[in-house]
């Protein structure tokens, strides 16, 4: 089945710093990602709509420039957390749909852990 | 706001045992998802139902869903110690876009 990546899986940074987290799709071309946050024992969280070529569309309540997101191709998608907080420390986790086949079906990134201190 | 609630929030079962969780959502949908993600990991998509379909079977899955009432139910036949997760349940957004809404999942332990 289709296959998605997250780098890094685990990330330890220090309060004010910036972080980038990567999202690809290995073997299928994604127009479209979206990027969750998930917090313990809580359920996934819609932060945004990662778009090729265009701007990211933002849920209610996400600060896009806190949370800068760049779909740079077909199969790679950038989210970064700027001025990096304790409270943003979260799972962080990207999905894409693979409409190769006609489905509607959402692979999911193994999820980035950040942990700012 | 969140689409999917899944009932109970945590279940406790001995292997063998088979496990039901529910899920109910609050507006029309196009289909509905169920994932399962171990513990600090991703999500692993398990199955997925059309809002034309009623029952749907994946080896030891059973997903029905009753559109009327808003509602669907995942069974896991035979558990086993590794399906031990939480099981989520996502439906989709009138958005004319793939975009699945999340509940807050069934926590499942499956004692051996």
């Amino acid at each position: 089945g289709a296959v998605v990546s997250q780098h890094p899986s685990r990330v330890i940074c220090k309060s004010g710093t910036s972080v980038k987290i990567e999202c690809r799709s290995l073997d299928f071309q994604a127009t479209t990602m979206f990027w969750y946050r998930q917090f313990p024992k809580k359920s996934l969280m819609l932060m945004a709509t990662s778009n090729e070529g265009s701007k990211a569309t933002y849920e209610q309540g996400v600060e896009k420039d806190k949370f800068l997101i760049n779909h740079a191709s077909l199969t790679l998608s950038t989210l970064t957390v700027t001025s990096a907080h304790p409270e943003d420390s979260s799972f962080y986790i990207c999905s894409a749909p693979d409409l190769g086949w006609g489905t509607d079906t959402q692979y999911f990134g193994p999820g980035t852990r950040l942990t700012v201190l | 706001s969140q689409q999917g609630e899944e009932d109970p929030q945590a279940l406790s079962i001995q292997e063998g045992e088979n496990a039901t969780m529910n899920c109910s959502y609050k507006t029309s949908i196009n289909n509905l998802q169920w994932y399962r993600q171990n513990s600090g990991r991703g999500l692993v998509h398990l199955i997925l139902i059309r809002s034309n379909e009623r029952e749907k079977h994946s080896g030891r899955l059973r997903v029905t869903l009753d559109t009327s009432k808003k509602s669907s139910s995942l069974l896991i036949t035979a558990s086993r110690a590794a399906d031990t997760a939480s099981y989520f349940c996502a439906t989709d957004l009138a958005r004319g876009s793939y975009i699945p809404t999340f509940g807050r999942g069934t926590s499942l332990i499956v004692h051996p």
